[in-house]
């Protein structure tokens, strides 16, 4: 079992460059959520979605976008790329019988 | 607002030991608690599950409690051994919402 997906593993992207983050899940999850983690804190959540079509805003939205066309993919957008997104993403997945969260193994992005 | 708080942010302690690590968090109105590990560069991995109904639950060495009303949770690793060395997360996903709320998490070390 693949489990959570997340590519790229590193990125390094300049201010202004815009990418995308890439998460898929292949355990029929319902619920994805995207956190960003900085040095030193907890995890803060970004975006989050309960089913295909529905998304949600989290924490700290401000700066990113998702999408969410399938219950296996959901992609991270970032439009204008800032030092202040400098962190490691890591996407993750639950199924609303078990709740238990599974998680990828993250993306590290630097804007530099 | 829900806040989760974990102290001390470290601990060393030697092989052997039998440890607790903390969690706090400032409202009692939660859905379910979940202990992770994230080794260095890794993503997270789900340790055990507590539903806002249970007291306890337990896997192998660990044991993991919840008091609602305390608003505190605690982590028992027994006979610790280095391949515990890891840093431990609480995270809580408040009544309401699919929502999970991190703690800041304590980084373990198990001396040999």
């Amino acid at each position: 079992n693949a489990g959570v997906t997340q590519t790229p593993k590193f990125r390094i992207l300049k201010i202004g460059q815009s990418m995308t983050l890439q998460c898929t899940q292949d355990m029929n999850h319902n619920y994805m959520y995207w956190y960003r983690q900085d040095p030193g804190m907890g995890l803060k959540l970004i975006y989050y979605s309960v089913g295909a079509g529905i998304t949600d805003k989290g924490e700290v939205p401000n700066g990113y976008n998702v999408s969410r066309s399938t219950t296996e993919d959901f992609p991270l957008r970032l439009e204008l790329a800032a030092p202040s997104q400098t962190s490691v993403y890591f996407c993750a997945s639950s199924d609303s019988n078990n709740e238990k969260l599974f998680f990828g193994s993250g993306t590290q992005l630097s804007v530099l | 607002k829900q806040e989760v708080t974990q102290i001390p942010a470290a601990l060393s302690v030697p092989e052997g030991e039998n440890l607790v690590l903390n969690c706090s968090f400032t409202d009692s109105a939660i859905y379910n608690l979940q202990w992770f590990r994230q080794d260095p560069g890794k993503g997270l991995t789900s340790l055990l599950l507590i539903q806002s109904s249970q007291r306890e639950q337990t896997s192998g060495r660990l044991n993991a409690s919840l008091d609602k009303s305390s608003g505190r949770s605690t982590l028992y690793i027994a006979a610790s051994q280095p391949g515990d060395s890891a840093t431990y997360l609480c995270a809580v996903r408040p009544m309401g919402t699919y929502k999970y709320i991190f703690g800041t998490g304590t980084r373990l070390k198990v001396l040999a």
